[in-house]
This record gives C-alpha cells, sequence and structure tokens, in this order.
C-alpha cells in the first residue's frame, strides 16, 4: 500500500523552532512537497524537494532523505501566523499526488 | 488575476440527487485537479487532467465523473449523491517548472449529503 506518516499535532511557543516530520511508503517516488492550511482555508504551497538535502525558503527549511523514506519542514521564528495544518505529499507519478494526513501547528504566545 | 475559482462555496443535496461542481483558472496552465478533504484523511484525489483534452482517474473515482470543457475549465459531477461523499471539494492546476508541479488550489466546494 501507499502511506504517508506524519505526527497528528505539534505545539511550540512563538519565536522557536519547530520540525515536522513526514515518512513515506509509496510505489513511486519522484519528490516530497509541503502545503500549508489554515483553518477553513485552501491548502498553499511551501516547498518542494526532488532530490536529497535541504531547500531553504525564508523562514521555512524543507528536507528530503530518499535513503530512508523520509522528510521534514523546519520553521523557524514561529509566528502566531503560522498555526495551521502543514501536509507532505509525495508525487507518485507524473500528475498523481499522495497527501498525508496533516500535523496541527500550535503556536502558543 | 482570480487563480482558481469554484462555484459554488457550499452545497446541500439530498441523497440520490446530482450536481456538478464547477472549476476555473486564469494561470493558462494546462493540468487540473479535483481532489477530497474528510477530517483527518488528508487530500484524495479523485480524477486529474494533464492537458485540455486528456482526463485520468485517481486514487478515489468511483461515484464522480470530470469534465475538461476547455484549457481553463475542469468540471466534477456527482450523478447520485450519496451521504459518503460529505466532503470539502478542492480543486487545484498546476504547470511543470523544474519538473515539478506546484499546485494552486481554489477556495473549495463544502458539501453535505443527507
Amino acid at each position: 500500500g501507499q502511506s504517508l506518516e506524519q505526527p497528528s499535532e505539534v505545539t511550540a511557543v512563538e519565536g522557536a523552532i519547530v520540525q515536522i516530520n513526514c515518512t513515506y511508503q509509496t510505489s513511486g517516488f519522484y519528490g516530497l512537497s509541503w502545503y500549508q492550511q489554515h483553518d477553513g482555508g485552501a491548502p498553499t504551497f511551501l516547498s518542494y524537494n526532488g532530490l536529497d538535502g535541504l531547500e531553504e525558503t525564508g523562514r521555512f527549511s524543507s528536507f528530503l532523505s530518499r535513503s530512508d523514506s523520509y522528510g521534514y519542514l523546519l520553521l523557524q521564528e514561529l509566528q502566531m501566523k503560522d498555526s495551521a495544518s502543514y501536509f507532505c505529499a509525495v508525487k507518485g507519478g507524473t500528475y498523481k499526488y499522495i497527501f498525508g494526513t496533516g500535523t496541527r501547528l500550535k503556536v502558543l504566545a | 488575476n482570480a487563480g482558481v475559482t469554484q462555484t459554488p462555496k457550499f452545497q446541500v443535496l439530498k441523497t440520490g440527487q446530482s450536481m456538478t461542481l464547477q472549476c476555473a483558472q486564469d494561470m493558462n496552465h494546462n493540468s487540473m485537479y479535483w481532489y477530497r478533504q474528510d477530517p483527518g484523511m488528508g487530500l484524495r484525489l479523485i480524477y486529474y487532467s494533464a492537458s485540455e483534452g486528456t482526463t485520468d482517474k485517481g486514487e478515489v473515482p468511483n461515484g464522480y465523473n470530470v469534465s475538461r470543457l476547455n484549457k481553463r475549465e475542469f468540471s466534477l459531477r456527482l450523478e447520485s449523491a450519496a451521504p459518503s461523499q460529505t466532503s470539502v471539494y478542492f480543486c487545484a492546476s498546476s504547470e511543470a517548472v523544474r519538473g515539478y508541479h506546484e499546485q494552486y488550489f481554489g477556495p473549495g466546494t463544502r458539501l453535505t449529503v443527507t
């Protein structure tokens, strides 16, 4: 079968650093992406890793290890507006994306 | 530039009724997708259209049909709605950038089937 595992919930304080992990088991793998979704809103793209290593975009970084079937999203200098759900998604084919069940991040003041 | 738009935003159907969810994008993207999102289950791909004139099944296509009307529009039809189809439906579009399709999502349609 195909599965992506993420923690269901993470809590951190404003200004801190938080890491959200994602492990995957899929029949095809072309890359790992991350999306953010605020309550009642639509998912928005954050980052994509097609190769092993770290990708940095402002306060957000994403890492991939294909040999370990593992990736993570790192959020630095947390702000209240970062409170949202974060989804990892595997590109399992040219147009097929498999999403994880999401990690709800709560940022405390 | 509206991005991806969806209509309606909310809909309540009775079991057995039919309806079509509309989606349009103004970014000139070739690829479009339909997902459903249920609580605690993330997004699941229903159908996708790699380019105008083509459609393919995703992970959960049963009970749905799609039409890629033109490059801008991709509709999702429920022929005979069932309570199990109560969900939030998202349409998305994308274009390949460095081998990856960053997907742009519409605001969603919240569907309840009673």
